[in-house]
């Protein structure tokens, strides 16, 4: 079955203590993308990948990371998390950036940090 | 990207046909429209997309007028899993340099009553 898998789908932790919330899909899409969703403010872009090794700033990059080694997975790492973090976040993949092909979003992380 | 309007909320009844409108005036001719939703936090569910002409799939129908100013999305038999929140997004296949990430408004609250 085509999926995004986001892993883990909760996460309760505490300020600083880095934390990498895992994404993969195994449909051999070349673009990957990480959101986050609040309250009032919708989804927000934080980073892209258009390819392995290409990525890029979205919207609310800051106090995150991401890479690109492989092609089915995108990783995104909070290197010293903060509580205004805490945020439900979604991995999202499409088959090419120029494409109007719709993007597939994974089930979604919770990360609540204290 | 274009912006789009959809209303705030709208109820059906189980069974009967579910319209959810979407005014997306300022559309450019490369823009695509795609239809995607939301049950409670779970992650966006990609419903269908078009361009111009109008579209079916197992899940529903889109239809775009002529002057692709607007569009209607219809789930022909609304069931109580279809309780959600719905969202008409505008975006190009190709917009030069772009983060091509989707930029979700407030969408439409669909609730399916019994």
């Amino acid at each position: 079955e085509a999926q995004v898998t986001q892993n883990p789908r909760y996460l309760i932790t505490v300020t600083g203590k880095k934390l990498t919330v895992t994404c993969s899909q195994n449909m051999n899409h070349e673009y990957m993308s990480w959101y986050r969703q609040d309250p009032g403010l919708g989804l927000r872009q934080i980073y892209y990948s258009m390819n392995v090794e290409v990525t890029d700033k979205g919207d609310v990059p800051e106090g995150y990371k991401v890479s690109r080694k492989e092609k089915r997975n995108f990783p995104l790492i909070l290197e010293s998390p903060s509580p205004n973090q805490t945020s439900l976040y979604f991995c999202a993949s499409r088959n090419r950036p120029y494409s109007n092909q719709p993007q597939h979003f994974g089930d979604g992380t919770r990360l609540s940090i204290l | 990207d274009a912006k789009t309007t959809q209303p705030t909320s709208m109820d059906c009844a189980e069974g009967r046909a579910a319209n959810l409108p979407c005014n997306h005036s300022t559309i450019s001719g490369n823009e695509y429209v795609y239809w995607y939703r939301q049950i409670h936090s779970q992650g966006p569910q990609y419903i269908i997309h078009g361009l111009k002409n109008n579209e079916t799939n197992e899940m529903a129908s889109l239809i775009i007028t002529e002057d692709r100013k607007s569009s209607t999305l219809i789930l022909p038999h609304a069931t109580l899993r279809d309780t959600a929140v719905y969202y008409c997004i505008v975006s190009a296949s190709y917009s030069g340099a772009g983060s091509y990430q989707l930029t979700f408004g407030k969408g439409t609250k669909l609730s399916v009553i019994p």
